[in-house]
This record gives C-alpha cells, structure tokens and sequence, in this order.
C-alpha cells in the first residue's frame, strides 16, 4: 500500500491561497488520489479526487505532477471555516478493499 | 437525501459494561464502514461490511468487538466489556455499489466515553 507523508500543520491568514503537498513515492499505477476535510468533533468529508495533472471543483484544486510521487491540495482564498485536518489518501478498490487508509493528516489553522 | 446517521452521538459506560453503536447509511448505500479514532489520532479502519456479510475485518481487535449490517435495520458496531482503552469516536461511512469507494460518506460520530 503506497505511504503518503504530508506536513503536520500550516499556518494561514484569511484571503491567502494555501497550498498542502503530500509524497506517495510508491503509488501504483491504478492508485488514485483523494484528499477529505474533517472539521473539529465530525467526520471526515471528501473534498477532490484525481489519477494525474490538474482536477478542479468548487471547493478545491488539485495537481498532480506526471511521475505521480506527490500531490498538491490547492486552497484559493482560505476563510476561518477552513480551519480543519486534511488527509491525503492512495489506493482504491482493487488495491485495498475498500477500506480508507488514513495518515496523520495535516491540522490548517487559518487566522484572522 | 439525509446523510449518514449515527446514534448515539454520545455514549457513556462503566468498564465491563457493553456499548451499542448503530449506522444508518445513506438511502441507495450498501457498504457500510467502521473507523476508529482515538484522541489526537487519525482515523483506523475497523470492519467493512455489506448487507448480511463482514467483507473485511482486518482492523477489527479479535475478542470483544463484533459488527454486523442485517438485511433489515441499521448497521451495528458492538463492544463488549467495554475497558478505558475504548474511549473513542467511531465513525460509520457508507459508499454507493460499484467497483471505487474512494469516495465515502461519513456520519458525525458516536463518542464512548468509558468510565
């Protein structure tokens, strides 16, 4: 199962755009990337998803370099409401069974 | 189209006693998850199951937890002889049927309290 290694915490003011990178040097080749939110005292919430280049919705950008070793969650204009855990995931069905793999997330502190 | 819902929210049981997580997934669902996730800590997964069937159980502790999703009803987590170390937030995720579950949908929680 492919290891991701992202920062412990970022800091950041309101209006900035934030970025968080995550590694998975040893991503597989149907592995897909996802990133969730979880806010204090709730669960996790999906945020976006990708296999390569660039997805956009309209919470969140994501890029994804063409090696795939890493990943970089793209915030534009952060508010205090971002403040929250955000994790990044590799894998997918057929890899794991289902199940999520959770690391330990990176803990965004947006200040006024 | 409500969410995952999860009761309690917040449970409180003396050691030895026995806990009762309940999971309704949302409508259309039928893959049901349990993570665990101890204070300060991310999320573990604990058991994967669809409707009548444990699918995986590969993080579930061996003696004194089980779970199960009946063909009719909510899905259950149980603890039995609850001890201090079980002091948690157990979350349940469902996913649609289909061949991804990257994406799943999870409910806000039960908080066990053991005292």
């Amino acid at each position: 199962l492919a290891k991701t290694t992202q920062p412990i915490s970022m800091d950041s003011y309101e209006g900035q755009e934030v970025n968080i990178t995550c590694s998975h040097n040893n991503i597989a080749t149907n592995d897909y990337i996802t990133w969730y939110q979880q806010f204090p005292s709730q669960g996790p919430r999906f945020i976006i998803q990708g296999y390569k280049t660039k997805v956009t919705n309209e919470v969140a950008s994501l890029f994804i370099p063409a090696d795939r070793k890493s990943s970089t969650l793209s915030l534009p204009r952060v508010s205090l409401s971002d403040t929250a855990v955000y994790y990044c995931l590799v894998g997918g069905f057929y890899n794991q069974g289902g199940k999520l793999i959770f690391g330990q997330g990176t803990e965004l502190s947006v200040k006024p | 189209n409500a969410g995952v819902m999860q009761n309690p929210r917040h449970l409180v049981r003396r050691r030895g006693q026995e806990a009762r997580l309940r999971c309704s997934p949302m409508k259309g669902h039928s893959h049901v998850y349990w993570y665990r996730q101890l204070p300060e800590e991310g999320l573990k997964f604990m058991v994967y199951l669809q409707k009548e069937n444990i699918i995986d159980e590969s993080g579930m502790p061996k003696e004194r937890f089980s779970a199960e999703f009946p063909k009719e009803g909510p899905s259950i987590l149980r603890i039995q002889q609850v001890v201090r170390g079980d002091s948690a937030a157990y979350f349940c995720a469902s996913s649609p049927p289909g061949p991804r579950v990257d994406e799943q949908f999870f409910g806000p929680g039960t908080r066990l309290t053991v005292l």
